[in-house]
């Protein structure tokens, strides 16, 4: 089965500057890799995803990135703001394969 | 409903009791997910319904826990006999189809504690 990792688990960054959360994954059927956000007592809620025939896609302030040949993808935080503070999770799935296999998350904390 | 709804939002089971754990997915969406979280973990996958159809649950950890979804819409999750390591958030998640990829949208949780 699809096994995720996710560095790090920790990260605190000033505000203003850019956060970089990278996950690696072991099955090459993934093609499916979205990212949720989860404040604390909160629901997870996606925030970016991406598909293996794009290497990349941004929203505004956030951007991922995928290489299919070495198996990781990252997330991109760019100006980062103090809402931005949150535990994210990556995670991924094979097409046709419904359930999500997540990351062990990062807490991120924006320091003002 | 606007999103994923899940009660209680908070369980105190004493070790042996039996709980359930109710789950109201978005009106519409076919595909229906359990997640157990951990405390400073990533969600975990329990177990998976399309419509009524229990496809998937191989990632039940014992016996003990139970789900369905009878009528394609509300699911619960029963687990009988809890012990202390049952103590976790369970999360619900729904998305619009099946085989697609489509976004999961997930409830708030229900944690459930056993002392």
């Amino acid at each position: 089965g699809e096994n995720v990792e996710q560095h790090p688990s920790t990260l605190s960054v000033q505000e203003g500057d850019s956060a970089v959360i990278k996950c690696t994954y072991s099955d090459s059927a993934s093609n499916y890799f979205p990212w949720y956000k989860q404040e604390l007592g909160k629901r997870p809620q996606l925030i970016i995803d991406i598909r293996s025939n794009v290497g990349e896609k941004k929203d505004q302030r956030i951007a991922v990135t995928l290489n299919k040949t070495a198996k990781h993808f990252s997330l991109h935080i760019t100006e980062t703001q103090p809402e931005d503070s949150a535990v994210y999770f990556c995670a991924a799935n094979p097409f046709g394969n419904e359930k999500l296999t997540f990351g062990t998350g990062t807490r991120l904390t924006i320091i003002p | 409903g606007a999103g994923v709804s899940q009660s209680p939002r908070y369980k105190v089971a004493k070790r042996g009791q039996d709980v359930a754990l109710r789950c109201d997915p978005i009106s519409g969406h076919v595909s229906l997910f359990w997640y157990q979280q951990a405390l400073g973990q990533g969600p975990e996958f329990l177990t998976y319904f399309q419509n009524e159809a229990q496809l998937d649950k191989s990632g039940l950890p014992s016996d003990r826990f139970f789900a369905e979804r009878p009528e394609g819409s509300v699911s619960t999750l029963k687990i009988q006999r809890t012990q202390q390591e049952d103590s976790a958030v369970y999360l619900c998640a729904s998305s619009l189809a099946s085989g697609l990829n489509t976004e999961a949208f997930f409830g708030q949780g229900t944690r459930l504690t056993v002392v």
